[in-house]
């Protein structure tokens, strides 16, 4: 059980163009999802927390403009990274909470790693 | 304000002895604190988590962690390395509502045959 996926596992794109990234949990409905950014050989980063239903909320110095997160349902949420330049190439990595008690893990899922050319 | 100090950004050990990787963390209420493992290019894997109950925890694959409040620790062991345990070891601490998690820097085992 708590398995969360993400799709896609890898992208390639051009500098200028968007790309979406997808998180689902698949057998445990997330009132609660969160993203992260994780550099090469460095520890993750949040950078939002979205709850289903509503806006996200954005750490300290991470653009909302930029990266644009879509809870819609309890079972997905979407990351946008819009005009996406060299520097935002990174693994992201979503991770899911259980609406059900205990509400103390975090699920994480498989990461998705964009390249930007 | 949570945060966590992993004392080492490399280990090496040699398969079949024990393995510690170190941990303290700061924290102004008593804490939630978990061990997650990343294999490369891989997801994170929750390996145990202390959350004021037993403070010896113990996790999958023969992992275990003690959470001592004196010295503000929660190191992690293991009586015998494996070499499938070579991967990168992230010690982590919760807010109070479990709303972020706050990761250290990571240390990155090698197990050597």
């Amino acid at each position: 059980g708590a398995v969360v996926s993400q799709h896609p596992s890898w992208v390639i794109c051009k500098s200028g163009t968007s790309v979406k990234i997808e998180c689902r949990s698949l057998d445990f409905q997330a009132t609660t999802m969160f993203w992260y950014r994780q550099f090469p050989k460095q520890s993750l980063m949040l950078m939002a927390t979205s709850n289903e239903g509503s806006k996200a909320t954005y750490e300290q110095g991470v653009e909302k403009d930029k990266f644009l997160i879509n809870h819609a349902s309890l079972t997905l949420s979407t990351l946008t990274v819009t005009s996406a330049h060299p520097e935002d190439s990174s693994f992201y990595i979503c991770s899911a909470r259980d609406k059900r008690e205990p509400y103390n893990e975090q699920f994480f899922g498989p990461g998705t790693r964009l390249t930007v050319l | 304000a949570q945060s966590v100090t992993q004392l080492d950004s490399h280990v090496s050990v040699s398969e079949g002895t024990p393995v510690l990787l170190r941990c303290n963390y700061s924290s102004s209420y008593s804490p939630s604190l978990f061990w997650y493992v990343q294999h490369p290019n891989k997801g994170l894997q929750l390996l145990l988590k202390y959350t004021s109950a037993a403070t010896l925890v113990k996790g999958i694959n023969g992992f275990e962690a003690e959470f001592k409040k004196s010295e503000t620790s929660f190191h992690l062991t293991k009586p015998s390395a494996h070499m499938s345990d070579a991967a990168e070891y992230f010690c982590v601490v919760s807010d109070r509502n479990f709303n972020k998690f706050y990761f250290g820097s990571g240390t990155k085992l090698n197990v050597k045959p």
